[in-house]
This record gives structure tokens, C-alpha cells and sequence, in this order.
């Protein structure tokens, strides 16, 4: 069964530093999305592609967070630089489109300290 | 502003027993709702969803109960298992142009022997 990858599943980092996270969706999936969940919470969606251009950002950090999807394929989220609040799961999730259906993928563990 | 609000926060329930969570929405333009389940460790995965226009909607030991005037809706677990021991989240996504899932902020269930 098809999968959403993303790499790397855990990541310790310094604030102020950069980090940066990768995310592969299932192959032939137009949409792709970025959330952030903080423990205890529901995920909270940062950036929405279709195919490789930005459909919603609305609640991205723009002036310290940045997303793209050059090719339409894989996607990149980084943040630079990191703040302690900016510890979270970062999730990552595709569908094909004009279907609801969101497949996540294992998301990566950020911790700023 | 919080547009899914979820009850409780956490449920236990003997094994055998029924789970039910609850959700409340606000937004009237909301016409898909999704429940995920969420294991630690792992990205949320789609478990069972509905439309406005059903009440109910059943799948295997997981139905979805949805009261459209009361904007309410919600999951119940026929025969709990110890495997369905998960935080569960509903979810909301609007029609064309308002495609974003708002999620509720979760509920941990724990089935007991």
C-alpha cells in the first residue's frame, strides 16, 4: 500500500537555528499539505500545494517558515530560524484531486531547545 | 478561533464496551466530516467519514451519528477492543474554496480488559 514519506522522524535542534523537513506524497497525488500538531492538539494546517503552486498559506509563520513544491512531487518545509515554540509534529499528508481523502505520513518530531 | 470543538478529552471504556465522542461545529458551510485515528508515534489515518446529508453511517464497529440542525456529530465504537486504544480526532472540511480540514483537538481513548 502506497505511503506518504517524510523525513527525518526526529529532529533536535538549537533555536535560532535552521531545519528543514522532506516530504514525498503517494505518487499521482495532486495535493499536498503541511500541518502542524502540537501535543494535545489536532493538527493545524500550514500550507496547502496543488500540484507545485501555494493554494492556502494563510497560516504559515511567513516571516520564519517557507514551503515549496518545485516539481509538483516532493515538498520541503523549513524554518529558520527555530523557536522553542516551534517544537511540534510536523505532518505531512497528500490527496488526489478533488477528493477529501488526507493520507498522512508519520510526521516528524521537532524539538527546539 | 476554534471552529471543531471535541468531547471529552479522554474515555475509558472496558473491552466490550461502547466509545462514544462527540463534536460540535460552528461553520454551516462545513460539508464533510471525517474521523481520524491517531496511534503515538504515527500520522492520524482516516477512519470513517460522513455528509451532511446522511444521519448515519455505519462501517463494520464504527458509526458516525450526525445531527445536522444541532451541528453536531459523533463517533461511536461498537464492542471496544484493546487495539481501538487511540486518540481519535473529527475534522470538518468546507465545499470548493474553503477545502481546509479543521480538526477538533482530540480525545484519548484507553480500552481496559
Amino acid at each position: 500500500e502506497a505511503e506518504v514519506a517524510q523525513s527525518p522522524r526526529y529532529k533536535i535542534t538549537e533555536k535560532s537555528q535552521a531545519v528543514a523537513f522532506w516530504c514525498d506524497p503517494i505518487s499521482g497525488h495532486a495535493t499536498l499539505y503541511w500541518y502542524r500538531q502540537i501535543l494535545g492538539q489536532g493538527p493545524e494546517l500550514l500550507v496547502q500545494f496543488q500540484d507545485e503552486s501555494v493554494v492556502d498559506d494563510s497560516q504559515l509563520p511567513k516571516d520564519r517558515f517557507s514551503a515549496e513544491r518545485l516539481k509538483g512531487v516532493d515538498s520541503t518545509l523549513k524554518i529558520q530560524p527555530a523557536e522553542l515554540g516551534d517544537s511540534a509534529m510536523y505532518l505531512c499528508a497528500s490527496s488526489q484531486d478533488r477528493v477529501e481523502t488526507q493520507y498522512f505520513g508519520p510526521g516528524t518530531r521537532l524539538l527546539v531547545l | 478561533q476554534q471552529q471543531v470543538k471535541q468531547s471529552p478529552q479522554s474515555l475509558i471504556v472496558q473491552k466490550g464496551g461502547i466509545s462514544i465522542i462527540n463534536c460540535a461545529y460552528e461553520n454551516t458551510a462545513f460539508d464533510y466530516f471525517p474521523w481520524y485515528q491517531q496511534f503515538p508515534g504515527k500520522g492520524p489515518a482516516l477512519l470513517i467519514a460522513i455528509r451532511p446529508d446522511v444521519s448515519e453511517k455505519k462501517e463494520g464497529r464504527f458509526t458516525i451519528s450526525f445531527n445536522k440542525s444541532a451541528k453536531q456529530f459523533s463517533l461511536h465504537i461498537m464492542d471496544s477492543q484493546p487495539g481501538d486504544s487511540a486518540t481519535y480526532f473529527c475534522a470538518a472540511k468546507g465545499n470548493f474554496g474553503n477545502e481546509k480540514l479543521t480538526f477538533g483537538t482530540g480525545t484519548r481513548l484507553t480500552i481496559i480488559p
